[in-house]
This record gives structure tokens, sequence and C-alpha cells, in this order.
């Protein structure tokens, strides 16, 4: 099975640079999602890590190192906007494909 | 269709009473995907269909819960004598392939048992 550990709150301030991190155990781990959920709304899909090192999309960044169990979400340019709920989500190899969730980290983006 | 698609969007249903709760997937997703989610909490996983065949079920909660996928498309996860425990917000999702984990994820249904 797999566990994901990640903070439960962060909070910064708009056009700061914010880091979200996640570790993981997992047992035939495959890859790094990133979902953001607004208050709300539906969980929507930010990245995807299946390799080690940075993926780069527009403000997001997600990082990923297999070897240390650990990745990050990096958002810069911090917008009001952006306040939300980020969740890291585990894939599985093998016939397990689905992915499991964090618990998510609620990020607060003050004036 | 141009996303996921569920309804109701929100269902009150006594104590039990069963349930049905439908998901219309992106037209040409192979995968569909159920997971239930508490407030405050991640979406934890129920059950999951490549095409019409169910792939792992190994998450849905009890023998009263139940997932089809007939024709590959539309799916419906029923749950038979409903208790209060199984209130929750239940969301669907929808991948191109079984590789692919940006899941494109429906509005969901809440289900509250009175």
């Amino acid at each position: 099975g797999q566990s994901l550990e990640q903070p439960s709150e962060v909070t910064a301030v708009e056009g700061a640079i914010v880091q979200i991190n996640c570790t993981y155990q997992t047992s035939g781990f495959y890859g790094l999602s990133w979902y953001q959920q607004h208050d709300g709304g539906a969980p929507t899909f930010l990245s995807y890590n299946a390799l080690d090192g940075l993926e780069e999309t527009g403000r997001f960044s997600s990082f990923l190192s297999r070897s240390d169990s650990y990745g990050y979400l990096l958002l810069q340019e911090l917008q009001m906007k952006d306040s939300a709920s980020y969740f890291c989500a585990g894939g599985s190899s093998g016939s397990a494909r689905q992915l499991t969730f964090g618990s998510g980290t609620q990020l607060t983006v003050l004036p | 269709g141009a996303g996921v698609s569920q309804s109701p969007r929100y269902k009150v249903t006594k104590r039990g009473q069963d349930v049905a709760l439908r998901c219309d997937p992106i037209s040409g997703h192979v995968s569909l995907y159920w997971y239930r989610q508490a407030l405050g909490q991640g979406p934890e996983f129920l059950t999951y269909f490549n095409y019409e065949a169910q792939q792992d079920k190994s998450g849905l909660p009890n023998d009263r819960f139940s997932a089809e996928r007939p024709e590959g498309s539309i799916s419906t996860l029923t749950i038979q004598r409903t208790e209060q425990r199984d209130s929750a917000m239940y969301r669907c999702a929808s991948s191109l392939d079984p590789n692919n984990y940006g899941y494109t994820f429906g509005s969901g249904t809440r289900l509250t048992v009175v």
C-alpha cells in the first residue's frame, strides 16, 4: 500500500514563493501527481512526475526524488486565487493503477 | 462530454434505503475511478474500471457497496441499506488510459443519510 504525508497548512503572502512538501512510503511506486482543490470544487490536476527532477508548468513546478521518497510543489508569484487545498497523490505500478491521495495542504495567500 | 458529469448533485436518503450514484466520464476515456472524500481529507479510493472491466474493488468498504460500468462508459455506484456513516462526497474521475495519472474529476454527489 501507499501512504503520503504533507503539511496540513501553509500561509504565504501575495507575490511570494511557497513550497509544499510530500513524503511517501509505498510499494510499487510509479510517480507523483499534484492536484488543486478550491473550497466546494472538484480536485483539478496540476502536474505529474514519473521521473526524478523538476517539471515546470507556468507558475507551478513539481519535483520528485525517488531515492529520498520525496517530492514538492513550488508555487511562484502567489496570487489570491491560489488559496486552495493541494494534494499529492502516488501512483502505483503493477495491477493497482489507482492514485492514493495525501490528506492535503491548505494554502492561504494573504494580501 | 466536455467534462465528467455526476448525478445527482445532492442526495438525501433515509437510513436503510438504497441509492444509486451515476457517473458519465469524458468520452473516450478508458479508465474510470470512484473515490469518496470526507471534509478536509483527500479522496479515498473505492474502485476503478478499464472499459467495462472492474480492475480493483479493494477500496469498497463492505459488500453493501457495488459498482458497474456495463458498456464501458457510464458507471453506477450503488450503496444498499445505507447507514449514516456512508454520508460523504462521492467523486468520480476518468483518465484517458490506465497509465495516465492526470485524472479529471466530476463535481461529485453529496450523499446525506438521515
